[in-house]
């Protein structure tokens, strides 16, 4: 069965530095990929859509990869600041059926 | 993009009654979904609501436990019948204006229902 793995664990890291996210996907060949952030008690914010055929994207402090022969997307945030402390969730998607399915989120603390 | 609005944002109900969730949107879409999310977990697909017609579920959900109505472009209900603790979860609408799948989805806030 179809399978998206973002860490479990919380990643912790300090103002200013990269945070860099992971999602594994298996059993599946997404046409595209997006990426949304959720704060607590609130829905899920999309971010960046990124497609099979594009290998990066970018949009302003952040930046996902799409690698389809690893069957992984990493998502960049440069310069973090303790606002960006949310989880992230990767979502896939493609074919007929045009739905999208979520990966666990990966809860981002930024740090002063 | 369309702003979502949910309601209520919370309940606490009694096993075996129902609730209706309403689902607005300030502008006509194409695509209305319904999720839940479980404490911890992914969002989960409900169903796909359909304008004029009968809501696609996912497997794993069924009309007669979560009926949907979407009389329109910009409105749609989520009922949760007959409500166990199992049922207590996040519901979640969302929308997408296009009919492909390559395009962002929006979400509202959620209800967050808990059940005694």
């Amino acid at each position: 069965s179809q399978k998206i793995e973002q860490n479990s664990e919380a990643l912790n890291i300090q103002e200013g530095k990269t945070a860099t996210l992971t999602c594994n996907y298996t059993n599946y060949s997404p046409a595209y990929l997006q990426w949304y952030r959720q704060d607590p008690g609130r829905g899920p914010v999309f971010l960046l859509l990124i497609r099979e055929n594009e290998k990066e994207k970018r949009k302003e402090r952040l930046k996902v990869t799409f690698d389809t022969t690893l069957k992984q997307s990493l998502f960049h945030i440069t310069a973090s600041q303790p606002a960006d402390s949310a989880t992230y969730l990767c979502a896939l998607g493609g074919g007929t059926a045009s739905k999208l399915t979520f990966g666990t989120g990966t809860r981002l603390q930024v740090t002063l | 993009s369309a702003v979502i609005s949910q309601k209520p944002s919370r309940d606490i109900c009694q096993r075996g009654t129902s609730l209706t969730i309403q689902c607005q949107v300030d502008s006509q879409v194409t695509m209305m979904f319904w999720y839940r999310q479980q404490p911890g977990q992914s969002l989960t697909l409900i169903a796909t609501a359909n304008q004029g017609s009968e809501a696609t579920y996912e497997s794993g959900f069924v009309i007669d436990k979560f009926p949907i109505s979407r009389p329109n472009l910009t409105f749609s209900t989520l009922t949760v019948s007959n409500m166990s603790p199992e049922d207590s979860s996040i519901y979640l609408c969302s929308v997408r204006e296009g009919g492909t799948g390559n395009q962002p989805q929006h979400f509202g806030d959620g209800t967050r229902l808990s059940i005694l």
